[in-house]
């Protein structure tokens, strides 16, 4: 079936390094595909989206890259904060037949001071 | 942007009573959604709340067990019936705008925890 997943659940960096979080999905008719960070105790808050026709997206000190030939999806975060500690989801868009957002594992993001 | 708001934020329930989540949109959204995310885990798509007709259910989820409700275009209700301790979660009100100008983006309220008892 339909699935977003993770490669790795837990993610420790020193505070100032970069951090990549990355993301595997199934379903290559995607073509939105969105970065949450979720803090304890409240809901997901958008950090950074890409559309299929991009490979990559720059916000501010968040990067997206996207690589349509693998399927693969990753969140870079440059010079890690300790207010970046929180989960990280990716979540595809499945626009055939329906329009819902399907949700990847989560990576569980640590920086250490 | 969409701000959403649920209630209650937090409740625990005896096994075998329902209780149900209220979710406000303080503008009109063209879709709505539900998720259920049991700790430590990621969100779960319960089903699409369809204004004016039958929520569309994913698979695993069944109308019976989490009844919803859309009857306007800014408002959702999510119950969730004959609750047992499996149950326990957080549940996520989502919404988002599509069309001509709108990003696509998927808000989200901060969600319910219910623990049952």
């Amino acid at each position: 079936g339909e699935s977003v997943g993770l490669h790795l659940p837990t993610l420790s960096v020193q505070e100032g390094d970069n951090s990549i979080i990355n993301c595997a999905y199934s379903n290559s008719a995607s073509d939105y595909f969105i970065w949450y960070k979720q803090e304890s105790g409240k809901g997901p808050q958008f950090i950074i989206d890409i559309r299929s026709n991009m490979d990559k997206r720059q916000g501010q000190r968040v990067t997206v890259l996207l690589n349509k030939t693998v399927k693969h999806l990753s969140l870079q975060i440059a010079a890690t904060q300790p207010g970046d500690s929180a989960v990280y989801f990716c979540a595809e868009q499945i626009t055939s037949g329906t329009y819902k957002y399907i949700f990847g594992t989560g990576t569980r993001l640590k920086v250490l001071a | 942007s969409a701000v959403i708001s649920q209630k209650p934020s937090r409740d625990i329930c005896q096994r075998g009573t329902s209780l149900t989540i209220q979710c406000q949109v303080d503008s009109q959204v063209t879709m709505m959604f539900w998720y259920r995310q049991q700790p430590g885990q990621s969100l779960t798509l319960i089903a699409t709340a369809n204004q004016g007709s039958e929520a569309t259910y994913e698979s695993g989820f069944v109308i019976d067990k989490f009844p919803i409700s859309r009857p306007n275009l800014t408002f959702s209700t999510l119950t969730v019936s004959n609750m047992s301790p499996e149950d326990s979660s957080i549940y996520l009100c989502s919404a988002l705008n599509w069309g001509q100008g709108n990003t696509g983006e998927l808000f989200f309220g901060e969600g319910s925890r219910l623990t049952v008892l």
